[in-house]
């Protein structure tokens, strides 16, 4: 069975707090992804990875970073969160082959105070 | 650049009513793949269907069926039968450029069953 798992359901971060949202998955995916979903706006990527190490901007990259050091394992991270920065994000994973599916994770609420 | 457009924010039948969510694409590539997604209440995406572009052949799978129509760019899903389980928000979701399985997903439709 599919596996994607983030490490938090809930989060409350205050203004200006680094903020490390971690995703894992256990089906050997080559692609990660990082989403942030809002009211009215759907799903939209933040960064993605190829491989460990590997990185690229998605379409609304400003004000986060991302780590791959472990093919099972990627990170977002709120380098200085933002009250903006409120959302729920969403990590998934899928092999490297642009028919392939993407696995979701439950997702992370992020509320920035 | 590509684009997913569903114009339905909401829809509420009452439950056994059939419903018809709406998905209209725009894309310069000749290949690309289209996707349905369900959200549940609990927040997790669940994958429903991928289609590719050289596939215009309608599916159905029990109570789900989906119409592919390439001269007006749409994917319209279609739920017969409707029961509460199936409210959801649901995702159409497009994946193009040879290479890259980058997904350029719609705004979403929130489906309400009335029991």
């Amino acid at each position: 069975d599919v596996k994607v798992t983030q490490s938090s359901r809930y989060l409350v971060k205050r203004t200006g707090e680094k903020v490390f949202l971690e995703c894992v998955q256990d089906m050997d995916h080559e692609n990660m992804f990082w989403y942030r979903q809002d009211p009215g706006l759907g799903l939209r990527l933040i960064y993605f990875s190829y491989d460990v190490k590997m990185k690229e901007k998605g379409d609304i990259p400003e004000g986060y970073s991302v780590s791959r050091e472990k093919k099972e394992r990627f990170s977002l991270i709120l380098e200085s969160a933002s009250t903006n920065q409120t959302s729920m994000y969403l990590c998934a994973s899928s092999h490297r082959d642009r028919q392939e599916t993407q696995y979701f994770g439950p997702g992370t609420r992020l509320l920035v105070l | 650049a590509q684009k997913v457009t569903q114009a339905q924010t909401e829809i509420s039948v009452v439950e056994k009513e059939d419903v018809t969510l709406d998905c209209v694409y725009e894309t310069r590539d000749t290949t690309y793949y289209l996707f349905w997604y369900k959200q549940p209440p609990s927040g997790e995406l669940v994958f429903l269907i991928r289609r590719n572009s050289f596939d215009e052949q309608n599916e159905i799978s029990g109570r789900y069926s989906w119409n592919f129509q390439k001269s007006t760019s749409s994917f319209n899903f279609t739920i017969t039968a409707s029961q509460v389980v199936d409210s959801a928000v649901y995702f159409c979701a497009l994946s193009e450029d040879f290479g890259n399985e980058k997904l350029t997903f719609g705004t979403g439709t929130r489906l309400t069953i009335i029991p």
